[in-house]
């Protein structure tokens, strides 16, 4: 495709509901991460993927968050037990290589979840 | 102290000005560093990087980078209203490594008319 993709765009889940997060990265892309973005804030760093590989998921808040991308494409970002302090905007970015400090990170639309 | 610090605005210039945007960064090891736009209500748009020491200008964006200082800025020459938007400073604090990036908070830019 032509940029990252996210799907749903919206997400409404009552407090406790399980919810999962679609990230479709430009085709390609090797690297991928999850940023969750509060309101009037920054993003804030999640988790990271190298192809299927999960490098890093320091960022990621609560055992109740899991992220997983078992073909080396699409990823899926899990809440379990949603709590109000989770709603946010949850946004997926990629990166075409690998190691490299210096790669461009492409940003999708991002997922803006509400937990009542 | 915040890894990342941004004036969080808004910072009000008229049109034709120039828009003046600035970050601090704690970590000196830091290498990376990225300017991304936000609309409301949308994501982050990559606006520029740069790497060392100096300027580098790409149209009428200009981004300086002083390292002994920790410093890195965005300047908008002739900025026009569809500059309006939320700044992101972005850094990448790991040098060798995936590059995870560690945002400010953003600064909110108004371009008058």
């Amino acid at each position: 495709g032509a940029g990252v993709s996210q799907s749903p765009r919206y997400k409404v889940a009552k407090r406790g509901q399980d919810v999962a997060l679609r990230c479709d990265p430009i085709s390609g892309h090797v690297s991928l991460f999850w940023y969750q973005q509060a309101l009037g804030q920054g993003p804030e760093f999640l988790t990271y993927f190298q192809n299927e590989a999960q490098l890093d998921k320091s960022g990621l808040p609560s055992d109740r968050f899991f992220a997983e991308r078992p073909e080396g494409s699409v990823s899926t970002l899990k809440i379990q037990r949603t709590q109000q302090e989770d709603s946010a905007v949850y946004l997926c970015a990629s990166s075409l290589g690998g190691q490299g400090s210096s790669e461009t990170q492409y940003f999708g639309p991002g997922t803006r979840l509400l937990v009542l | 102290q915040k890894e990342v610090e941004q004036n969080s605005g808004p910072l009000s210039v008229p049109e034709g000005a120039i828009a003046s945007l600035n970050c601090t960064y704690s970590d000196r090891g830091s290498q990376s560093f990225f300017w991304y736009r936000q609309y409301s209500g949308k994501s982050p748009e990559l606006i520029m990087f740069i790497y060392s020491n100096g300027d580098k200008e790409d149209g009428r964006f200009t981004a300086q980078l002083n390292k002994a200082s920790q410093y890195v800025s965005l300047l908008i020459r002739d900025s026009q209203p569809s500059d309006s938007a939320t700044y992101l400073c972005a850094v990448n604090m790991n040098p060798g490594t995936a590059s995870k990036l560690t945002f400010g908070t953003g600064t909110r830019l108004q371009v008058t008319l």
